[in-house]
C-alpha cells in the first residue's frame, strides 16, 4: 500500500526567506508524485507534479520539487517566500487504476506561516 | 480558477436533515470523486465515479449517498448525519486513460452538523 509522510506539521519563515518542505513517500512501483496548496477555506491547488522523466520539477509560483528515488523523497523548495505563501501545504502519491481513475494517497499537511 | 464548482458552500444541519451536496466540473474529465477532509487528519477518500458508474466506495456508511447522473456532476446526498460528519467536503475531477492524472479540486463544503 502506498503512504505519504510529512513529517512538520507547521513551519514558520520570514518573508524572503528560502524554504523547504519535506515529503517521504512508500509505493512499491515508480511513484505518481504530488504538491498541492490549500489556502483557508478553499480546495486544493496543485503546484506541481512528478511522473517520469527529470528529477527536477518546476511548478506554479515559483515552487520546485526534487524527487530522490534512493531517499524516497519529493521535498518542495522556494528560493523566497511571499506572504501570499501562507497556506496549508500537501503531498501526495498516486497510483493508476485503469477502471478507477486515480487513487491519490494524501499526507496530513505542513501548515506554513510567513513572517513579515 | 479550477474548473470545479461546488454548492453550497457552507452548510449548518441537524441530525434528522436531509440535503444535498452539488458539484459540477466544466473541464471534460471522466472521473470524479468524494473526499472528506476533518481537521488534523489526511483527505479521506469516499467515493470514485468513473465514466458515471462507481468504482469505488472506501467502507462509507450508508448515511452518504452519491448520485452521478452525467460525467460533469456528483452529488452528495446527506440523511441523519452524526455532528462527528462536520468537516469539509471535497470534490475532484481527472481524465481517465491508460496512466494517471492529476486530479483537480473545488473549493469546497464546509459542513456542520448540529
Amino acid at each position: 500500500a502506498q503512504s505519504v509522510t510529512q513529517p512538520d506539521i507547521h513551519i514558520t519563515v520570514s518573508e524572503g526567506a528560502s524554504l523547504e518542505l519535506r515529503c517521504n513517500y512508500s509505493y512499491g512501483a515508480t511513484p505518481y508524485l504530488f504538491w498541492y496548496v490549500q489556502s483557508p477555506g478553499q480546495g486544493l491547488q496543485l503546484l506541481l507534479k512528478y511522473f517520469s522523466g527529470d528529477t527536477l520539477v518546476q511548478g506554479i509560483k515559483g515552487f520546485e520539487a526534487e524527487f530522490k528515488r534512493s531517499q524516497s523523497s519529493f521535498n518542495l523548495r522556494k528560493p523566497s517566500v511571499h506572504w501570499s505563501d501562507a497556506a496549508e501545504y500537501f503531498c501526495a502519491v498516486g497510483a493508476p487504476m485503469e477502471t478507477s481513475g486515480s487513487r491519490l494517497t494524501f499526507g496530513e499537511g505542513t501548515q506554513l506561516t510567513v513572517n513579515p | 480558477e479550477t474548473g470545479v464548482t461546488q454548492t453550497p458552500r457552507h452548510l449548518v444541519m441537524g441530525m434528522t436533515n436531509k440535503k444535498s451536496l452539488k458539484c459540477e466540473q466544466h473541464l471534460g474529465h471522466n472521473a470524479m470523486y468524494w473526499y472528506k477532509q476533518s481537521a488534523k487528519k489526511p483527505l479521506e477518500l469516499m467515493f470514485v465515479y468513473n465514466f458515471k458508474e462507481q468504482t469505488e466506495n472506501n467502507s462509507v456508511p450508508s448515511r452518504f449517498s452519491p448520485e452521478c447522473p452525467n460525467s460533469s456532476h456528483l452529488f452528495l446526498h446527506l440523511h441523519t448525519l452524526q455532528p462527528e460528519d462536520s468537516a469539509l467536503y471535497l470534490c475532484a475531477s481527472s481524465r481517465l486513460g491508460g496512466g494517471l492524472y492529476e486530479q483537480y479540486f473545488g473549493p469546497g463544503t464546509r459542513l456542520t452538523v448540529t
